[in-house]
Protein backbone atom coordinates (compact mmCIF):
# COMPACT_ATOMS: atom_id res chain seq x y z
CA UNK A 1 0.00 0.00 0.00
CA UNK A 2 1.71 3.15 -1.04
CA UNK A 3 1.55 6.02 1.46
CA UNK A 4 1.69 9.46 0.97
CA UNK A 5 2.04 11.67 4.24
CA UNK A 6 1.47 15.20 4.96
CA UNK A 7 1.15 17.30 8.47
CA UNK A 8 -2.07 18.37 8.38
CA UNK A 9 -1.70 21.33 9.74
CA UNK A 10 -3.27 24.23 10.22
CA UNK A 11 -0.06 26.07 9.22
CA UNK A 12 0.04 29.75 9.88
CA UNK A 13 2.30 32.42 7.61
CA UNK A 14 2.23 36.11 7.80
CA UNK A 15 1.03 37.56 4.63
CA UNK A 16 4.24 38.23 2.25
CA UNK A 17 6.40 35.07 3.95
CA UNK A 18 7.10 31.66 2.66
CA UNK A 19 4.94 28.81 3.21
CA UNK A 20 6.90 25.60 3.36
CA UNK A 21 4.59 22.72 2.85
CA UNK A 22 6.58 18.83 3.53
CA UNK A 23 5.62 15.36 1.93
CA UNK A 24 6.76 12.57 2.51
CA UNK A 25 6.19 9.06 0.19
CA UNK A 26 6.56 5.23 1.00
CA UNK A 27 7.22 3.94 -3.00
CA UNK A 28 10.80 4.33 -4.01
CA UNK A 29 9.89 3.67 -7.51
CA UNK A 30 7.21 6.94 -7.72
CA UNK A 31 8.35 8.80 -10.21
CA UNK A 32 6.63 12.17 -10.55
CA UNK A 33 4.75 14.36 -7.94
CA UNK A 34 1.91 17.07 -7.93
CA UNK A 35 0.65 19.64 -5.56
CA UNK A 36 -2.91 20.50 -6.06
CA UNK A 37 -4.78 23.15 -4.22
CA UNK A 38 -7.92 22.53 -2.43
CA UNK A 39 -10.24 25.73 -1.13
CA UNK A 40 -13.04 24.82 1.23
CA UNK A 41 -15.71 22.85 -0.75
CA UNK A 42 -14.22 23.00 -3.82
CA UNK A 43 -12.17 20.85 -6.16
CA UNK A 44 -8.55 20.05 -6.27
CA UNK A 45 -6.53 22.25 -8.53
CA UNK A 46 -3.09 21.72 -10.16
CA UNK A 47 -0.68 24.01 -8.61
CA UNK A 48 3.01 22.49 -10.33
CA UNK A 49 4.24 18.91 -10.89
CA UNK A 50 7.87 17.95 -10.55
CA UNK A 51 9.98 14.94 -11.95
CA UNK A 52 13.24 15.30 -11.10
CA UNK A 53 15.43 15.80 -8.45
CA UNK A 54 15.76 19.42 -7.60
CA UNK A 55 13.92 22.50 -8.00
CA UNK A 56 11.59 23.18 -10.26
CA UNK A 57 10.11 27.27 -9.88
CA UNK A 58 6.75 28.50 -11.48
CA UNK A 59 5.72 31.85 -10.31
CA UNK A 60 5.81 32.51 -6.57
CA UNK A 61 5.94 28.39 -6.51
CA UNK A 62 8.68 26.03 -6.07
CA UNK A 63 8.68 22.18 -5.80
CA UNK A 64 11.48 20.42 -4.41
CA UNK A 65 12.32 16.83 -4.88
CA UNK A 66 14.45 14.99 -2.89
CA UNK A 67 14.27 11.20 -4.04
CA UNK A 68 16.52 9.40 -2.06
CA UNK A 69 14.82 10.67 1.21
CA UNK A 70 11.48 10.05 -0.70
CA UNK A 71 10.61 13.52 0.20
CA UNK A 72 9.10 16.64 -1.76
CA UNK A 73 8.57 19.82 -0.81
CA UNK A 74 6.31 23.41 -1.99
CA UNK A 75 7.51 26.82 -1.08
CA UNK A 76 5.26 29.54 -1.70
CA UNK A 77 6.88 32.78 -1.71
CA UNK A 78 5.45 36.16 -0.95
CA UNK A 79 2.26 34.62 0.68
CA UNK A 80 -0.89 36.15 -0.01
CA UNK A 81 -4.41 35.94 1.68
CA UNK A 82 -5.57 33.96 -1.51
CA UNK A 83 -3.33 31.36 -1.57
CA UNK A 84 -5.31 30.28 2.06
CA UNK A 85 -6.15 26.30 1.10
CA UNK A 86 -5.64 22.63 1.99
CA UNK A 87 -2.24 21.84 -0.11
CA UNK A 88 -2.50 18.48 -1.47
CA UNK A 89 0.57 15.98 -2.44
CA UNK A 90 -0.38 13.06 -5.11
CA UNK A 91 1.57 11.00 -6.04
CA UNK A 92 0.33 8.30 -8.82
CA UNK A 93 1.07 4.91 -9.56
CA UNK A 94 3.05 3.45 -12.17
CA UNK A 95 1.84 4.48 -15.23
CA UNK A 96 -0.10 7.49 -14.04
CA UNK A 97 -3.21 6.05 -13.76
CA UNK A 98 -3.94 6.25 -9.90
CA UNK A 99 -3.07 9.50 -7.67
CA UNK A 100 -2.47 8.20 -4.04
CA UNK A 101 -3.02 12.12 -2.10
CA UNK A 102 -1.98 12.77 1.20
CA UNK A 103 -4.48 14.20 3.90
CA UNK A 104 -3.42 17.85 2.96
CA UNK A 105 -1.90 20.47 4.91
CA UNK A 106 -4.00 23.37 5.61
CA UNK A 107 -2.70 26.48 4.99
CA UNK A 108 -3.61 29.97 6.46
CA UNK A 109 -2.16 33.63 5.87
CA UNK A 110 -2.35 35.68 8.39
CA UNK A 111 -2.60 39.35 6.70
CA UNK B 1 -9.59 27.05 -21.12
CA UNK B 2 -10.95 23.53 -21.30
CA UNK B 3 -12.75 22.04 -18.09
CA UNK B 4 -13.65 18.83 -16.76
CA UNK B 5 -17.91 19.44 -15.78
CA UNK B 6 -20.04 17.67 -13.67
CA UNK B 7 -23.48 17.46 -12.59
CA UNK B 8 -25.62 17.82 -10.61
CA UNK B 9 -23.13 19.87 -8.26
CA UNK B 10 -25.58 18.51 -5.40
CA UNK B 11 -27.06 15.09 -4.96
CA UNK B 12 -29.48 14.03 -2.33
CA UNK B 13 -31.05 10.64 -1.99
CA UNK B 14 -32.46 7.70 -0.19
CA UNK B 15 -30.62 4.82 1.34
CA UNK B 16 -31.04 2.09 -1.48
CA UNK B 17 -32.16 3.97 -4.30
CA UNK B 18 -29.82 4.41 -7.22
CA UNK B 19 -27.53 7.43 -8.27
CA UNK B 20 -25.98 8.35 -11.52
CA UNK B 21 -23.46 10.91 -11.26
CA UNK B 22 -22.57 12.76 -14.43
CA UNK B 23 -18.98 14.23 -15.80
CA UNK B 24 -17.72 15.61 -19.51
CA UNK B 25 -13.80 15.04 -19.21
CA UNK B 26 -12.02 17.59 -21.43
CA UNK B 27 -12.80 16.65 -25.23
CA UNK B 28 -9.24 15.38 -26.34
CA UNK B 29 -8.81 13.24 -23.00
CA UNK B 30 -8.58 9.57 -23.53
CA UNK B 31 -8.27 8.40 -19.86
CA UNK B 32 -11.33 9.41 -16.99
CA UNK B 33 -11.60 8.92 -13.31
CA UNK B 34 -13.55 9.18 -10.24
CA UNK B 35 -12.75 10.04 -7.11
CA UNK B 36 -14.41 10.56 -3.99
CA UNK B 37 -13.84 12.88 -0.74
CA UNK B 38 -15.77 12.05 2.52
CA UNK B 39 -15.99 15.45 4.51
CA UNK B 40 -12.70 16.34 6.20
CA UNK B 41 -10.74 12.83 4.87
CA UNK B 42 -8.71 12.70 2.00
CA UNK B 43 -9.35 12.22 -1.32
CA UNK B 44 -9.77 8.55 -2.48
CA UNK B 45 -9.10 7.01 -6.03
CA UNK B 46 -12.69 5.17 -7.30
CA UNK B 47 -11.81 3.44 -10.58
CA UNK B 48 -9.99 4.72 -14.20
CA UNK B 49 -11.36 4.17 -17.28
CA UNK B 50 -9.30 3.99 -20.65
CA UNK B 51 -10.70 2.56 -24.42
CA UNK B 52 -14.38 1.74 -23.17
CA UNK B 53 -13.24 -0.32 -20.05
CA UNK B 54 -12.41 0.10 -16.54
CA UNK B 55 -8.41 -0.04 -16.59
CA UNK B 56 -8.21 -0.04 -12.15
CA UNK B 57 -10.72 -0.17 -9.32
CA UNK B 58 -9.77 0.79 -5.54
CA UNK B 59 -11.16 -2.02 -2.66
CA UNK B 60 -13.70 0.63 -2.92
CA UNK B 61 -15.22 0.25 -5.93
CA UNK B 62 -17.18 -2.72 -5.15
CA UNK B 63 -20.37 -4.59 -6.71
CA UNK B 64 -22.24 -1.53 -6.50
CA UNK B 65 -20.74 0.93 -8.53
CA UNK B 66 -20.18 1.14 -12.19
CA UNK B 67 -19.38 3.21 -14.61
CA UNK B 68 -19.61 3.81 -18.21
CA UNK B 69 -18.90 6.00 -21.08
CA UNK B 70 -22.58 6.11 -23.12
CA UNK B 71 -21.71 8.20 -25.83
CA UNK B 72 -18.48 10.20 -27.26
CA UNK B 73 -18.76 12.89 -24.61
CA UNK B 74 -20.14 11.80 -21.13
CA UNK B 75 -18.51 9.48 -17.99
CA UNK B 76 -20.70 8.62 -15.87
CA UNK B 77 -20.52 6.73 -12.17
CA UNK B 78 -23.87 4.59 -10.90
CA UNK B 79 -24.32 3.97 -7.33
CA UNK B 80 -26.82 0.73 -7.56
CA UNK B 81 -27.93 0.81 -3.89
CA UNK B 82 -26.87 3.98 -1.92
CA UNK B 83 -25.61 3.34 1.82
CA UNK B 84 -25.25 6.37 4.25
CA UNK B 85 -21.89 5.75 4.10
CA UNK B 86 -21.59 6.79 0.45
CA UNK B 87 -22.37 10.56 1.65
CA UNK B 88 -19.32 12.52 0.17
CA UNK B 89 -18.25 14.77 -2.80
CA UNK B 90 -17.21 12.76 -5.62
CA UNK B 91 -14.58 14.19 -8.23
CA UNK B 92 -14.35 13.43 -12.11
CA UNK B 93 -10.90 13.98 -13.67
CA UNK B 94 -9.41 13.53 -17.15
CA UNK B 95 -5.81 13.10 -18.33
CA UNK B 96 -4.64 13.38 -22.06
CA UNK B 97 -2.19 10.54 -21.36
CA UNK B 98 -1.43 7.84 -19.04
CA UNK B 99 1.39 9.78 -17.62
CA UNK B 100 -0.01 13.47 -17.86
CA UNK B 101 -1.17 15.82 -15.44
CA UNK B 102 -5.36 14.85 -14.24
CA UNK B 103 -7.52 17.83 -14.13
CA UNK B 104 -10.42 17.58 -12.00
CA UNK B 105 -14.14 18.28 -12.36
CA UNK B 106 -16.18 20.79 -9.55
CA UNK B 107 -17.61 17.81 -8.02
CA UNK B 108 -20.80 16.09 -6.95
CA UNK B 109 -21.80 16.83 -3.39
CA UNK B 110 -23.77 13.25 -2.36
CA UNK B 111 -25.73 13.19 0.55
CA UNK B 112 -27.73 9.92 1.65
CA UNK B 113 -30.64 10.33 4.10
Amino acid sequence: QKEVEQNSGPLSVPEGAIASLNCTYSDRGSQSFFWYRQYSGKSPELIMFIYSNGDKEDGRFTAQLNKASQYVSLLIRDSQPSDSATYLCAVPNFGNEKLTFGTGTRLTIIP
Amino acid sequence: EPEVTQTPSHQVTQMGQEVILRCVPISNHLYFYWYRQILGQKVEFLVSFYNNEISEKSEIFDDQFSVERPDGSNFTLKIRSTKLEDSAMYFCASSEAVWDTQYFGPGTRLTVL
